[in-house]
């Protein structure tokens, strides 16, 4: 059964920390993003990678960095924690389709991330 | 830019009940349209979808049409039961990117 992974289902950090959210797939797609998820605010796009060591911002970039080395895998950093990024953090992964509607987003299983 | 807006939740309903989630999009174009489904503790999967104007998505008992003339996709089902009780989320794709963009999510639970 094809997947995404995301390292930690619940993290703790203080802030000021330096937090790493790692997101594994094995379905060899090109595509990863990062959303983060709160309660009235739906999902919310942070970052995005089409390829290897490729990335751009999405709606909210602000406080957060990526990280692309491998195919498969896709980090994102906070690297200052700050209390309001306190939320559920989503990774997603795609294969990338040319001008074909391609809908085949797996989600991973989500990372509770609480900064206090 | 594009966006979504569903109906606020949380929605309660009886087992056996018909549910409607209303979900309307602005977008450029002929965007593709989804519905995702959450269940708890578990991240999203893809429950529909549609990707032109008067496509009808369906799966599980649940439906949604594309409605371009009201920018609608409302999701249906005509009999829900307790198992059906999760986060949906409402979201669209523009056919020359990637990114999905989501809705703000409508919570149902759903009582035996």
């Amino acid at each position: 059964d094809v997947k995404v992974t995301q390292s930690s289902r619940y993290l703790v950090k203080r802030t000021g920390e330096k937090v790493f959210l790692e997101c594994v797939q094995d379905m060899d797609h090109e595509n990863m993003f990062w959303y983060r998820q709160d309660p009235g605010l739906g999902l919310r796009l942070i970052y995005f990678s089409y390829d290897v060591k490729m990335k751009e911002k999405g709606d909210i970039p602000e406080g957060y960095s990526v990280s692309r080395e491998k195919k498969e895998r896709f980090s994102l950093i906070l690297e200052s924690a700050s209390t309001n990024q306190t939320s559920m953090y989503l990774c997603a992964s795609r294969q990338a389709g040319g001008r074909s509607t391609n809908y085949g987003y797996t989600f991973g299983s989500g990372t509770r991330l609480t900064v206090v | 830019g594009d966006s979504v807006t569903q109906m606020e939740g949380p929605v309660t309903l009886s087992e056996e009940a018909f549910l409607t989630i209303n979900c309307t999009y602005t977008a450029t174009g002929y965007p593709s349209l989804f519905w995702y489904v959450q269940y708890p503790g578990e991240g999203l999967q893809l429950l529909l979808k549609a990707t032109k104007a008067d496509d009808k998505g369906s799966n599980k008992g649940f439906e949604a049409t594309y409605r371009k003339e009201t920018t609608s996709f409302h999701l249906e089902k005509g009999s829900v039961q307790v198992s059906d009780s999760a986060v949906y989320f409402c979201a669209l794709k523009r056919n020359q990117g990637g990114k999905l963009i989501f809705g703000q999510g409508t919570e149902l639970s759903v009582k035996p």
